[in-house]
């Protein structure tokens, strides 16, 4: 089975800007969560997709969004780029379909986002 | 909420000895546990969980952690490393309380380094 892929693997953008991050979860697994990775903040919970609908969401401001298709792959958004924006986003898939979090979450590779 | 605890940011260890990394966590509700290990440009990989049972868990690569509800903590062991253990791990937590909250809240991370 493949797992869980992210493209593109490198970005750089300038302040101001918008990006798109794709992330394509395990065949069969319908939870995407994304997470932002940064040598200050360390490991920190941007929101959870599930059948198409946000589920769980962290705290970061609104121009951090994301939305989930039919077939499970998600998209990020962030929209007005700020320096602080610079990050790893990894994006974690997990067969989860019922109450209660039993099931493990598989990462991808990440995102190396640059915010120039 | 939760938070987890990882004291130790850095641990240099010689090949072929024994090494403990420590998690303590705190969390209002019952928990998953979780340790990933993260090699240099890749994302996270999952070592090892606990999600009920024995306190005793084995993962991959030797690693092996056991959970100490008392204590609050839920450190991770092996007998012997290998250069090849050079990473950076991180303990995570994820509520059980079965109303589908997949939010992992990650450790700052401990590096270990091994020593030839």
């Amino acid at each position: 089975k493949a797992g869980v892929t992210q493209t593109p693997r490198y970005l750089i953008k300038t302040r101001g800007q918008q990006v798109t991050l794709s992330c394509s979860p395990i065949s069969g697994h319908r939870s995407v969560s994304w997470y932002q990775q940064t040598p200050g903040q360390g490991l920190q919970f941007l929101f959870e997709y599930f059948s198409e609908t946000q589920r769980n969401k962290g705290n970061f401001p609104g121009r951090f969004s994301g939305r989930q298709f039919s077939n499970s792959r998600s998209e990020m958004n962030v929209s007005t780029l700020e320096l602080g924006d610079s990050a790893l986003y990894l994006c974690a898939s997990s067969p989860s379909g019922t109450s209660g979090a039993t099931d493990t979450q598989y990462f991808g590779p990440g995102t190396r986002l640059t915010v120039l | 909420a939760q938070s987890v605890t990882q004291l130790d940011s850095q641990v240099p260890v010689f090949e072929e000895a024994p090494v403990e990394l420590r998690c303590n966590y705190s969390s209002s509700v019952s928990v998953y546990l979780f340790w990933y290990v993260q090699y240099p440009n890749q994302g996270l990989q999952l070592l090892l969980k606990y999600l009920s049972g024995s306190t005793l868990v084995k993962g991959i690569n030797g690693f092996e952690a056991e959970f100490n509800k008392s204590q609050t903590s839920f450190h991770l062991r092996k007998p012997s490393v290998h250069i090849s253990d050079t990473a950076e791990y991180f303990c995570a937590v994820m509520p059980a309380d079965g109303f589908g909250n997949e939010k992992l809240t990650f450790g700052t991370g401990t590096r270990l380094t091994i020593i030839p």
